[in-house]
C-alpha cells in the first residue's frame, strides 16, 4: 500500500506568493495532521481533521495560513501570503480510525520542504 | 498541558557502543501513550514504537529496547550495539486519548541527534 502521499517535495516562492501544499493520506486513514519542522521550535502541530471535519487548529500560526480537507483522499494547507518565516518542513500524517481504540500511532508523509526568498 | 522533554540535544557515540536516549513527559491524563520516531538524513519521520500508560512492560526489538517507567515519566530508549545507520534524530513523543474515540494530537519533544560514528 501507499504510504502519505505529498507534494511538492520542495517549493521556492517569493515572499507575498500564495503556497499550496497537499496531502493524500493512507487509504482508510480517518485522522489527517499538518506539522511544521523548523531548528527553532520542533515539530509542531498545525490542525488536525477527523473524518474530514477540522477538530483543532489552535496551532495553525496567523489567518495567512488555512487547511481544508475536501473528502476523505486530498488535504491543502494554503499560506497566503507566504513570508520568509514561513520556511520549514511541513509534514502531513494519517491515522487509521479507533472505533472506540486507544490512538494509534500516526504515519507521516516525506515532508515538503518550502523555502520564501 | 502535556509537555515532552528530551534533555539530550546531540549525543555521538562510537559504533557498537551501547547508547541511551532520554525522554521525560508531563501529562494529567491517567491513558494516554508514548511514542518514539526516527528522523534519519533523508527527512522522513518513522514510526518506531509506541506503549500506552498501563503497560509498563519494557519491550526488546532487536538492537531496540524501551523501558518505560510511570513512576518518574520516563520512556527511555536505547540501542545495544549501535551502528553508523543508526545515525539519525529520535523524537519521543505523547498522545492523550481524545474524547469520543478520535484519535488524538502528538506532543513532541525536541529530539536527540544520535551520530554514531565508525
Amino acid at each position: 500500500d501507499a504510504g502519505v502521499i505529498q507534494s511538492p517535495r520542495h517549493e521556492v516562492t517569493e515572499m507575498g506568493q500564495e503556497v499550496t501544499l497537499r496531502c493524500k493520506p493512507i487509504s482508510g486513514h480517518n485522522s489527517l495532521f499538518w506539522y511544521r519542522q523548523t531548528m527553532m521550535r520542533g515539530l509542531e502541530l498545525l490542525i488536525y481533521f477527523n473524518n474530514n471535519v477540522p477538530i483543532d487548529d489552535s496551532g495553525m500560526p496567523e489567518d495567512r495560513f488555512s487547511a481544508k480537507m475536501p473528502n476523505a483522499s486530498f488535504s491543502t494547507l494554503k499560506i497566503q501570503p507566504s513570508e520568509p518565516r514561513d520556511s520549514a518542513v511541513y509534514f502531513c500524517a494519517s491515522s487509521p480510525p479507533t472505533s472506540g481504540r486507544p490512538a494509534l500511532e500516526q504515519y507521516f508523509g516525506p515532508g515538503t520542504r518550502l523555502t520564501v526568498t | 498541558a502535556q509537555k515532552v522533554t528530551q534533555a539530550q540535544t546531540e549525543i555521538s557515540v562510537v559504533e557498537k557502543e551501547d547508547v541511551t536516549l532520554d525522554c521525560v513527559y508531563e501529562t494529567r491524563d491517567t491513558t494516554y501513550y508514548l511514542f518514539w520516531y526516527k528522523q534519519p538524513p533523508s527527512g522522513e519521520l518513522v514510526f518506531l514504537i509506541r506503549r500506552n500508560s498501563f503497560d509498563e512492560q519494557n519491550e526488546i526489538s532487536g538492537r531496540y529496547s524501551w523501558n518505560f517507567q510511570k513512576s518518574t515519566s520516563s520512556f527511555n530508549f536505547t540501542i545495544t550495539a549501535s551502528q553508523v545507520v543508526d545515525s539519525a534524530v529520535y523524537f519521543c513523543a505523547l498522545s492523550e486519548v481524545g474524547g469520543g474515540g478520535s484519535n488524538y494530537k502528538l506532543t513532541f519533544g525536541k529530539g536527540t541527534l544520535l551520530t554514531v560514528n565508525p
